[in-house]
């Protein structure tokens, strides 16, 4: 199974939005609605942003937010604050398995 | 609030196996997937495998040759072996929950797995080398 494919990098300025891609294949993101993100600031662990596609879990702020067209999926950051700059990922479910996405950093300029 | 705390050696030496635990306080392994997932210094997550609390395993089809994940019920603990490691296995492991939603039909409820990772541990640095 092979990474799914984010961009390296994105930014925007406070107040800003800003979107992330993460594009697979029909095999995960276009198979099943199963698609997570994952902020992760440098030394620590993942957290869990959003899961089945467009559901936040309970703590996380309604300024993100996720989507799915096909065999993309995509997070959209609302406006930006300093405390998102960090390297986001996505995941999916791939038939048994689970794959991670590239990573994308995010930076708030 | 679950919490996850990965253990085990920090340094081992190539062609050795890999062997670390998770345990899990706050809350029951039973009724959730759990995985493992590394993290190479400076790059991106791999998904290495998940246990469901009752036994049943699967592995990402790229280390499946070398991974075991195994479970301990009694003391709320699942473990990962990882065979004949190089210095490509240096990395931050990772151990996580499965959120584990329950669809129900017919009568019946069936666990899955894929919906997102809920909770991490801290991670814990293995480094290959000898």
């Amino acid at each position: 199974q092979s990474a799914l494919t984010q961009p390296p990098s994105a930014s925007g300025s406070p107040g800003q939005s800003v979107t992330i891609s993460c594009t697979g294949t029909s095999s995960d993101v276009g198979g099943y609605n199963y698609v997570s993100w994952y902020q992760q600031h440098p030394g620590k662990a993942p957290k869990l942003m959003i899961y089945e596609v467009s559901k936040r879990p309970s703590g996380v702020p309604d300024r993100f937010s996720g989507s799915k067209s096909g065999n993309t999926a995509s997070l959209t950051v609302s406006g930006l604050q300093a405390e998102d700059e960090a390297d986001y990922y996505c995941s999916s479910y791939a038939g048994s398995n689970n794959v991670f996405g590239t990573g994308t950093k995010v930076t708030v300029l | 609030q679950v919490q996850l705390q990965e253990s085990g050696p920090g340094l081992v030496k190539p062609s050795e196996t890999l062997s670390l635990t998770c345990t899990v306080s706050g809350g029951s392994i039973s009724s959730y997937y759990w995985s493992w997932i590394r993290q190479p210094p400076g790059k991106g997550l791999e998904w290495i495998g998940y246990i469901y609390y009752s036994g049943s395993t699967n592995y990402n089809p790229s280390l499946k040759s070398r991974v075991t994940i195994s479970v301990d019920t009694s003391k709320n603990q699942f473990s990962l072996k990882l065979s004949s490691v190089t210095a490509a296995d240096t990395a931050v492991y990772y151990c996580a929950r499965d959120r584990t939603p329950y669809y129900c039909s017919g009568g019946s409820c069936y666990p899955r797995s894929g919906s997102g990772f809920d909770y991490w541990g801290q991670g814990t640095l293995v480094t290959v080398s000898s």
